[in-house]
């Protein structure tokens, strides 16, 4: 399998469940990230992964609790989410790092829908 | 703070029409990278170009092609002849130079883009 993977590609679930959401990234990339694409609203970064480190987060409440056990697999833990958390929840990877000056390019997944009732 | 713009938020078009997405940008770095993705209605964003701010030959692939001005901050998007399959969403992005740990996109809020038969 090649690229980025998500799973489930679809969620709903209650505000008192416990569930993960899933990223497999194929690229041999170093970064990882989490984004929330909520209707009407731009994509806000949520996470950022380097090297397996926790570089940034981007004032996520706590009820999100993401973990990256390795370079290539990244989770978003949810617990007593709110309706509003309702969202497509978006996982990208990159090389993690520049040289010469440039940038690298995030890669994105398929995303998960989550719904929470 | 860097912010990017999509003034339209829905394009219709009737198939084979040509179409020009717009992108405004802001940033205060002299280095920067400007990026176009596409997301169809299967949630994935699909990378389609990026450019950085030292290189400002326009850029054509196939059926697309992309106008960068500094003078304007503007980093458009034209289809040519669309098709249906062009039907998506088309998100601006522009990230800072960034050497470790990965990169930082400023997402636009993206473009509705209907291509009807």
């Amino acid at each position: 399998e090649t690229g980025v993977t998500q799973t489930p590609r679809h969620l709903v679930m209650g505000m008192t469940n416990k569930k993960s959401l899933k990223c497999e990234q194929h690229l041999g990339h170093n970064a990882m990230y989490w984004y929330k694409q909520s209707a009407k609203k731009p994509l806000e970064l949520m996470f950022v992964y380097s090297l397996e480190e926790r570089v940034e987060n981007n004032s996520v409440p706590s009820r999100f609790s993401p973990e990256c056990p390795n370079s290539s697999h990244l989770f978003l833990h949810l617990h007593t989410l709110q309706p509003e958390d309702s969202a497509l929840y978006l996982c990208a990877s990159s090389r993690g790092w520049a040289t010469g000056g440039d940038t690298d390019t995030q890669y994105f997944g398929p995303g998960t829908r989550l719904t929470v009732l | 703070a860097q912010k990017v713009t999509q003034a339209q938020t829905e394009i219709s078009v009737v198939e084979k029409e040509d179409v020009t997405l717009d992108c405004v940008y802001e940033t205060r770095d002299t280095t920067y990278y400007l990026f176009w993705y596409k997301q169809p209605p299967s949630g994935e964003l699909v990378f389609l170009i990026r450019r950085n701010s030292f290189d400002e030959q326009n850029e054509i692939s196939g059926r697309y092609s992309w106008n960068f001005q500094k003078s304007t901050s503007s980093f458009n998007f034209t289809i040519t002849a669309s098709q249906v399959v062009d039907s998506a969403v088309y998100f601006c992005a522009l990230s800072e130079a960034w050497e470790t740990s990965g990169s930082r996109l400023t997402f636009g809020e993206g473009t509705q883009l209907t291509v009807n038969p």
